[in-house]
């Protein structure tokens, strides 16, 4: 079946620009997170959806980043007023049914402000 | 709080050798603990995971983790490495009970395969 899929694979912006980031998660899957990768560092968590609660929103960095999850499905991170450091990978992760735990991943978009 | 340390940031072996990838965790109860896999370009992947049971668990491509609580540990283990084994590792861990579910990663370990 479909795996999690992510749009733009790759999105160059300029520092000050806007960017929306997409997310496709598995059909029927619940849970969705979206996760940053910076060069070299591990995983760090900005926001988890699970069905129609709020979402946990605790490991955004800053009030420029936003996300939604519109009908329990696609999800879309927004960026405004990007800045150099926000370049990254950002990956996008979904869940099954609570209690499973396990995540499957998305490729990732990956992106670079200059 | 949980947290996850990988101490190695980098391995290097030659195909066909034995590997052990170190993951240690903080957790003040039982956690879930993952070992994920991320190919150049390529998103995550679940090698496999222990939620509880038998501490020793089998996962895809010929992995294995062992699940120590004495040691706060869960190394990663392959017999024998293959060239395309070449990737970086993520170690996880996350609440084992609770409807808010937010894993810790490490910072991954590199691994490098030699022919």
């Amino acid at each position: 079946g479909a795996g999690v899929s992510q749009s733009p694979s790759n999105k160059v912006t300029e520092k000050g620009k806007d960017v929306e980031l997409r997310c496709d998660p598995i059909s029927g899957h619940t849970a969705l997170y979206w996760y940053r990768q910076s060069l070299g560092q591990g995983l760090e968590f900005l926001i988890y959806f699970q069905g129609n609660s709020a979402p946990d929103k605790s490991g955004l960095p800053s009030d420029r980043f936003s996300a939604e999850r519109t009908g329990g499905s696609v999800s879309t991170l927004t960026i405004q007023r990007t800045q150099q450091e926000d370049s990254a990978v950002y990956l996008c992760a979904s869940s099954p049914a609570p209690g499973t735990k396990a995540q499957y991943f998305g490729p990732g978009t990956r992106l670079l402000v200059l | 709080a949980q947290s996850v340390t990988q101490p190695d940031i980098h391995i290097t072996v030659s195909e066909g050798a034995s590997l052990e990838l170190r993951c240690n965790y903080s957790y003040g109860a039982t956690p879930y603990l993952f070992w994920y896999v991320q190919s150049p370009g390529q998103g995550l992947q679940l090698l496999l995971k222990y939620f509880s049971g038998d501490t020793l668990v089998q996962g895809i491509k010929g992995f294995e983790a062992e699940f120590k609580r004495s040691q706060s540990s869960f190394n990663l283990r392959k017999p024998s490495v293959h060239w395309s084994d070449a990737a970086e590792y993520f170690c996880a861990v996350a609440a084992a009970s609770g409807g808010s579910y937010i894993p810790t990663f490490g910072r991954g370990t590199s691994l490098i395969v030699h022919p």
